[in-house]
């Protein structure tokens, strides 16, 4: 079935510095989304992509969708406590139902003040 | 507008019991999808229903089943639990499978942390 790699699997930074995140798939998705999971809690949609090139902001984050539909990352600028938590990324396929969802297995970032 | 809300949030079961677990849509949403979350990975995709009949399954074996109420309330059944079902139960809603734009953001549930023994 298809997998999303998601790098890197952990990031320790000093708060203020920039992060960046990103996913690659082994097939094309027509949607890619971000998403934000804190401890004992749900995942939080951060920021959707529906179109190859499309680049998105949300405050202080900005995602992209790859050009070849294979792949996205998620850049945070100027960090701050708050922004630890783990960050996965989902893509999704032409054909399937909506819900189907592929998720990779999630960025763990851990904020330094 | 209310969140996608989920109960129970924690439970144990031993090995061989059977589980339901409950799922409300947010406001306005008429799709659920359910998602097996094990430690430290991604969510994984169980099934999803709209229109109160099931709209696409995951790679998860038959004695996992749902159903959707015609309020769009949804429960997850688990049958003859293994020590390997226990994981967090994600619950999220969406738009429909009109294909429109959004129809692919789904909105989660905190959860229902489920312990098999």
């Amino acid at each position: 079935g298809q997998q999303l790699n998601q790098s890197p699997q952990s990031m320790f930074i000093q708060e203020g510095e920039d992060v960046s995140m990103n996913c690659t798939s082994s097939s094309i998705f027509n949607t890619w989304l971000w998403y934000k999971q804190d401890p004992g809690e749900g995942p939080v949609l951060l920021i959707a992509l529906y179109k190859a090139g499309e680049l998105t902001s949300n405050g202080r984050l900005t995602a992209q969708f790859g050009i070849t539909r294979k792949d996205s990352f998620l850049n945070i600028s100027a960090s701050i406590p708050s922004d630890v938590g783990i960050y996965f990324c989902a893509g999704q396929n032409y054909g399937g139902s909506q819900g189907n969802l592929i998720f990779g297995k999630g960025t763990k970032l851990s904020v330094k003040p | 507008e209310t969140g996608v809300t989920q109960s129970p949030t924690h439970l144990i079961k031993t090995r061989g019991q059977q589980v339901t677990l409950r799922c409300s849509s947010q406001s306005g949403h008429n799709t659920v999808s359910w998602y097996q979350q094990a430690l430290g990975q991604g969510p994984q995709f169980i099934f999803q229903y709209y229109r109160e009949e099931e709209n696409g399954r995951g790679n998860f074996p038959p004695r996992f089943s749902g159903l959707q109420f015609p309020n769009y309330s949804s429960e997850l059944n688990v049958n003859a639990l293994e020590l390997d079902d226990s994981a967090l139960y994600l619950c999220a809603s969406s738009l429909g499978t009109s294909g429109g734009p959004k129809t692919g953001e789904l909105f989660f549930g905190e959860g229902s942390r489920l312990t098999v023994l």
